[in-house]
């Protein structure tokens, strides 16, 4: 079956610019996690989704948000882009709460904001 | 502040030998535990995971050890493989929101053949 399926893969922005990903998670998945990876902090969780509801979210400002359709698609933004937002943002998808832990990933949106 | 930490950024290995990468955490509310390995340019995928009711899981050239008291787990891979080459990261989630999976920073794995 199809993986998690994220687009773009890449993108530039300029500071004070907004951004919208979007994740398709694997059929049947309805947990979708986002994460952001930058080098040296490792994956810092942002949110989580289920069934439309965001269940968990990050340490992250308000400039980031999240959202769930009702086919489990979700999309993140950013809002007001800062340099330090130019990293490689990745979407996992699970069952439901991820029984045994295992997340399924995507293959990352990178942004870079210049 | 960093719940997951592995310490070692890198390591090396020749084939064959056996690879040991470690991690820690801070936050003693979590209750499972979790190993993902990355190739450049794909996302992470699964490993291997153990819950704290566990000192021990075993998968193939794959285990994980878990000392909760010390707050430290292992991943051991027996034997190496250039194919084992990848970023290897540990993780970690409590109960009841098992869909927060907290992640450390990695520790790039290099299999000299």
């Amino acid at each position: 079956k199809a993986g998690v399926t994220q687009t773009p893969r890449y993108l530039i922005k300029t500071r004070g610019q907004q951004v919208t990903l979007s994740c398709s998670p694997i059929s049947g998945h309805r947990s979708v996690s986002w994460y952001q990876q930058t080098p040296g902090q490792g994956l810092q969780f942002l949110f989580e989704y289920f069934s439309e509801t965001q269940r968990n979210k990050g340490n992250f400002p308000g400039r980031f948000s999240g959202r769930q359709f009702s086919n489990s698609r979700s999309e993140m933004n950013v809002s007001t882009l800062e340099l330090g937002d130019s990293a490689l943002y990745l979407c996992a998808s699970a069952v439901w709460a991820s029984e045994n832990g295992e997340l399924f990933f995507g293959e990352g949106s990178r942004l870079t904001v210049l | 502040d960093q719940q997951v930490k592995q310490n070692s950024p890198s390591l090396s290995v020749q084939e064959g030998r056996i690879s040991i990468l470690n991690c820690d955490y801070t936050n003693s509310m979590f209750d499972y535990f979790l190993w993902y390995k990355k190739y450049p340019a794909e996302g992470p995928t699964f490993l291997i995971s153990i819950s704290s009711i566990k000192d021990k899981n075993e998968d193939g050239r794959f285990t994980v050890f878990l000392n909760k008291s010390a707050k430290h787990l292992s991943l051991h891979i027996v034997p190496s493989q250039p194919g084992d080459s990848a970023v290897y990261f540990c993780a970690a989630s409590a109960w009841p929101s098992y869909d927060k999976v907290i992640f450390g920073p990695g520790t790039s794995l290099s299999v000299i053949p």
